[in-house]
C-alpha cells in the first residue's frame, strides 16, 4: 500500500511569489491534514479535510494560506503572497474513518524556503 | 504552560537499556495519544497510539497513559543505536468540538543510544 505523498519535495522561491504543494493520501482515507513545522518549533496544526469538506481550519495563519481537496482525493495548499515567516516544512497526514482510530499517517513534507 | 510538555532532553541511554520518554497535556477532554519517531530529514513515523487508562505493549516498546494526571509516557526496552531519533507526543482532539482530528505535538526528546 502506498504511503501518503507529497510534492515538491523541495521548493525555493522569493517573498511575493505564489507556490502550491501538493499532497496525495493513502488510498481509501478520508481524512486529510495538513501541517507545519517552522525552524527550532514543534510541529503545528493547519488544517483538516474530510473527504471534500474542511472540517476545521482553526490553524491556517491567514488569508494567505488557501487549502482544497478537489474531490475528496488529493489537496493542494496554496500560499499566495509568501512571506519570509512562511519558511518550513509542510506535511500532509492522512487517516481513514474507522471506527474511533485518528491514526494520522505522515506524508515525507515539503521543505519550503523564502528568500 | 504549553499545551503538550516532554520531558526536556537530549536524551542518552547505553545500548541494551530502557528509555523512558514522558509527556503532559493541558486539556482533559482529549481522548487520543500517540508516540512518532522521527529520523533526521524524515517524516514522523507512527509508532504507538494509546487511547485508554493503562499499558499497551507493542514489541520493545509500552506506552502509558493515566488520564487523571494528564500523563502519557514511551519507554522502549533493549534499546538499540538505530532507536537514536527525536520522539514526538501527540495529543489528538485539544479542544474538542470541531478539532477532533487535530494532533497537538510536543517539542520532542532527543534520544541517542550509544553502543
Amino acid at each position: 500500500e502506498a504511503g501518503v505523498t507529497q510534492f515538491p519535495s523541495h521548493s525555493v522561491i522569493e517573498k511575493g511569489q505564489t507556490v502550491t504543494l501538493r499532497c496525495d493520501p493513502i488510498s481509501g482515507h478520508d481524512n486529510l491534514y495538513w501541517y507545519r513545522r517552522v525552524m527550532g518549533k514543534e510541529i503545528k496544526f493547519l488544517l483538516h479535510f474530510v473527504k471534500e469538506s474542511k472540517q476545521d481550519e482553526s490553524g491556517m495563519p491567514n488569508n494567505r494560506f488557501l487549502a482544497e481537496r478537489t474531490g475528496g482525493t488529493y489537496s493542494t495548499l496554496k500560499v499566495q503572497p509568501a512571506e519570509l515567516e512562511d519558511s518550513g516544512v509542510y506535511f500532509c497526514a492522512s487517516s481513514s474513518l474507522a471506527g474511533d482510530s485518528y491514526e494520522q499517517y505522515f506524508g515525507p513534507g515539503t521543505r519550503l524556503t523564502v528568500t | 504552560q504549553k499545551e503538550v510538555e516532554q520531558n526536556s532532553g537530549p536524551l542518552s541511554v547505553p545500548e541494551g537499556a530502557i528509555a523512558s520518554l514522558n509527556c503532559t497535556y493541558s486539556d482533559r477532554v482529549s481522548q487520543s495519544f500517540f508516540w512518532y519517531r522521527q529520523y533526521s530529514g524524515k517524516s514522523p513515523e507512527l509508532i504507538m497510539s494509546i487511547y485508554s487508562n493503562g499499558d499497551k505493549e507493542d514489541g520493545r516498546f509500552t506506552a502509558q497513559l493515566n488520564k487523571a494526571s494528564q500523563y502519557v509516557s514511551l519507554l522502549i526496552r533493549d534499546s538499540q543505536p538505530s532507536d537514536s531519533a527525536t520522539y514526538l507526543c501527540a495529543v489528538g482532539g485539544l479542544g474538542g468540538g470541531t478539532s477532533y482530528g487535530k494532533l497537538t505535538f510536543g517539542q520532542g526528546t532527543i534520544l541517542t543510544v550509544h553502543p
